[in-house]
């Protein structure tokens, strides 16, 4: 069972703002600061959107957003689009594990 | 830019060992400050970390599979593998390997490889 609990889907209209929570479950996870977070699209790989909780790789929109409270970690996205939808992953490194969540499914109304 | 492809047989026979290995290009699996992971999706589902190895030779696996796990390296051939010993259907995944920061992020995957464990 999986340390990181994370909605099974979630879904907005074009042009809204939905948000993706990942919570911590479990103490085993250790020291929960870490987040990354993943957009898979059907038959691809998953492919990094936030790392360091909150942080855009190079290449990323900006309406990608990544935050943190408590035990509780977010990815909000703003004006969505047609392309975005797809299943997010959340996953935490915490010392020698790495835990992910069970992954939400976004779908664009 | 760093590129990885994992190959191996799409097919084991329960109860036998699967054997992927993932070929590191665009960059030497050999220097420091990178964990090179597997991690599989079963059909329909989250991803699962399976383990990591250092280009030292330390590793670290998933303790729900830890038994069962083996990640090896060749430098000289920029390579890492994964071999699975006593396979069950609940094995039939796709298997994707991915270069760890060590840090907080897998940076980069592989395209993944679908195994089916069957008879």
């Amino acid at each position: 069972q999986s340390a990181l609990t994370q909605p099974a889907s979630v879904s907005g209209s074009p042009g809204q703002s939905i948000t993706i929570s990942c919570t911590e479950t479990s103490s085993d996870v250790g020291n929960y600061n870490l987040v990354s977070w993943y957009q898979q699209h059907p038959g691809k790989a998953p492919k990094l959107i936030i790392y360091e909780g909150s942080k855009r790789p190079s290449g990323v929109s900006n309406r990608f957003s990544g935050s943190k409270s408590g035990n509780t970690a977010s990815l909000t996205i703003s004006g969505l689009q047609a392309e975005d939808e797809a299943d997010y992953h959340c996953c935490s490194h915490a010392g020698n594990v790495r835990v992910f969540g069970g992954g939400t499914s976004l779908t664009v109304l | 830019q760093v590129h990885l492809q994992e190959s191996g047989p799409g097919l084991v026979k329960p109860s036998q060992t699967l054997s992927l290995t993932c070929t590191v290009s665009g960059g030497s699996i050999s220097i420091g400050g990178y964990y090179w992971s597997w991690i599989r999706q079963h059909p329909g589902k989250g991803l699962e970390w399976i383990g990591y190895i250092y280009y030292s030779g330390s590793t670290y696996y998933n303790p729900s599979l830890k038994s069962r796990v083996t990640i090896s390296i060749d430098m000289s051939e920029n390579q890492f593998s994964l071999k699975l010993s006593s396979v069950t259907a609940a094995d039939t995944a796709v298997y994707y390997c991915a270069r760890d920061s060590g840090y907080d992020q897998f940076d980069y995957w592989g395209q993944g490889t679908p195994v089916t464990v069957s008879s």
